[in-house]
């Protein structure tokens, strides 16, 4: 049974043309992520969200922006994509708590493709 | 120097053979620490924990060496379904940092 689910699992989008990726989770986990991650490079950490608290990493462009409107669902908004944006979009939840990482578990992830 | 280091390889071997790989980290107070494995354009999935007592699973060991600040995973008896890339996951303590390695490449060759 699939527990972090990302759609669409590939997205074609143009230079500059907004797109938004999904994902849910049905663990209830109180921690969502949200990583970039281009070929032979480790998973970067975009931002993520303890509950409705958003984190933004210090190094995350502007042109990334994310939504949790509830516990199950974080979205995740390119506004002008470039084509150095084309990459696998992972989504992972964690249960946190005492401030303490538990197992992340991650999405099947989106790759997106910039033309 | 980079928080998180790991051998890119890739690590050919052949089947039946013993893999050791290492992940260095940089900041000691370093906290929680796993190991994750990458099969081509797939997520990661957790493999196991590392503890500080070290841990078994089947044929997969890791260990973690705070003195030295590395964790290793050793593989037995390898098979050709091992065959992917390895990320070490470093937690600088709380959940929002975490640091992954780049990988390391395991190529098992029949």
């Amino acid at each position: 049974d699939a527990m972090v689910i990302q759609n669409p699992r590939y997205q074609v989008t143009q230079f500059g043309k907004p797109v938004t990726l999904s994902c849910s989770q049905t663990l209830n986990h109180n921690v969502m992520y949200w990583y970039q991650q281009k070929s032979s490079q480790a998973p970067k950490l975009l931002f993520h969200y303890y509950d409705k608290d958003f984190n933004n990493e210090a190094d995350t462009p502007d042109n990334f922006q994310s939504r949790r409107p509830n516990t199950s669902f974080c979205f995740l908004d390119i506004r002008s994509p470039g084509l150095g944006d084309a990459a696998m979009y992972l989504c992972a939840t964690s249960r946190s708590s005492g401030g303490r990482l538990e197992t992340q578990y991650f999405g099947p992830g989106t790759r997106l493709l910039v033309l | 120097r980079k928080e998180v280091e790991q051998d890119p390889g890739p690590f050919n071997v052949p089947e039946g053979a013993t893999v050791a790989f290492n992940c260095t980290y940089s900041n000691s107070a370093s906290q929680s620490f796993f190991w994750y494995r990458q099969d081509c354009r797939k997520e990661p999935k957790l493999l196991m924990s590392v503890y500080s007592s070290g841990n078994e699973d089947g044929r997969f060991t890791a260990q973690l060496n705070r003195a030295s600040q590395y964790i290793s995973l050793l593989i037995r008896d390898s098979k050709l379904s091992d065959s992917a890339t390895y990320l070490c996951v470093v937690n600088r303590g709380g959940y929002q940092k975490v640091t992954f390695g780049i990988g390391t490449k395991l190529q098992v060759i029949p």
